[in-house]
C-alpha cells in the first residue's frame, strides 16, 4: 500500500502564530489527500479533500482562511493552521485514498497551541 | 443525516474473543472498512467489506449484512496489545469516508 509521511508529528506553538503541517505520499502518485481533525475520545472528522493543482473542498463548518491547504504536486500537500488558538489543538491527520478500497493516513500530527 | 453507530468501551480478557458491532445509515454504500487506532496513533487498515459476509484475516474476521446496514469485527484469542480503540467507516454514494466514533477496547489480563 501507499506510504504517507506526515511533518511534524508534534508541535507546539503560541497563540497567534501559524503553524504548517506536511503530507507527503512518497510511492503514489495523489491527486486528492484528505485532511481530518481528531479530538480526544472522539471520531476522526473530515476538515477538507485537497486537490491537486485547484483549490481544496472545505466542509461545512471549517474556515477556509484559516485553515489553508496547498497541493502543489501530486506527492505534497500542506495545512497551515493560521493565528492558532488554544481550542485548534488537536490531533491533525492527512491520508490519501488507495482507490477503491482502503485509505492511507499519515502519523499524525499533535497540535497544541499555548 | 448520515450516521454510525458503535459502543464507546468494550472491556475483554485476554485470550478471549470479542465482537464489536457497527451500524450504520448512510446515503449510499461503497464498502465499509474497520480500522485500529492506538492512542496518539493515525489509524491502520483492518479490513474492507462490500459483499454480504465474512471475511477472515487471521485472528480478526468482520462480517457486514448491507440489508440490515450492520456490520462486526470480530477478535479471536486476544492478546495485550490489541488494546486500543476500533473505528467503523463507510463510504457513501460519493465515495466519502463517513467515520464512528470508534469503541475503546480494554484487553485485561
Amino acid at each position: 500500500g501507499a506510504v504517507v509521511s506526515q511533518h511534524p508529528s508534534r508541535v507546539i506553538c503560541k497563540s497567534g502564530t501559524s503553524v504548517k503541517i506536511e503530507c507527503r505520499s512518497l510511492d503514489f502518485q495523489a491527486t486528492t489527500m484528505f485532511w481530518y481533525r481528531q479530538f480526544p475520545k472522539k471520531s476522526l472528522m473530515l476538515m477538507a479533500t485537497s486537490n491537486e493543482g485547484s483549490k481544496a473542498t472545505y466542509e461545512q463548518g471549517v474556515e477556509k482562511d484559516k485553515f489553508l491547504i496547498n497541493h502543489a504536486s501530486l506527492t505534497l500537500s500542506t495545512l497551515t493552521v493560521t493565528s492558532a488558538h488554544p481550542e485548534d489543538s488537536s490531533f491533525y491527520i492527512c491520508s490519501v485514498s488507495g482507490g477503491e478500497t482502503e485509505a492511507f493516513f499519515g502519523q499524525g500530527t499533535r497540535l497544541t497551541v499555548v | 443525516g448520515q450516521n454510525i453507530d458503535q459502543p464507546t468501551e468494550m472491556t475483554a480478557t485476554e485470550g478471549a474473543i470479542v465482537q464489536i458491532n457497527c451500524t450504520y445509515q448512510t446515503s449510499g454504500f461503497n464498502g465499509l472498512f474497520w480500522y485500529q487506532q492506538h492512542a496518539g496513533e493515525a489509524p491502520t487498515f483492518l479490513s474492507y467489506n462490500v459483499l454480504d459476509g465474512l471475511e477472515e484475516k487471521g485472528r480478526f474476521s468482520s462480517f457486514l449484512s448491507r440489508s440490515k446496514g450492520y456490520s462486526y469485527l470480530l477478535l479471536k484469542e486476544l492478546q495485550m496489545k490489541d488494546s486500543a480503540s476500533y473505528l467503523c467507516a463507510v463510504k457513501d454514494s460519493n465515495y466519502q469516508l463517513i467515520w464512528g466514533a470508534g469503541t475503546k477496547l480494554i484487553i485485561k489480563p
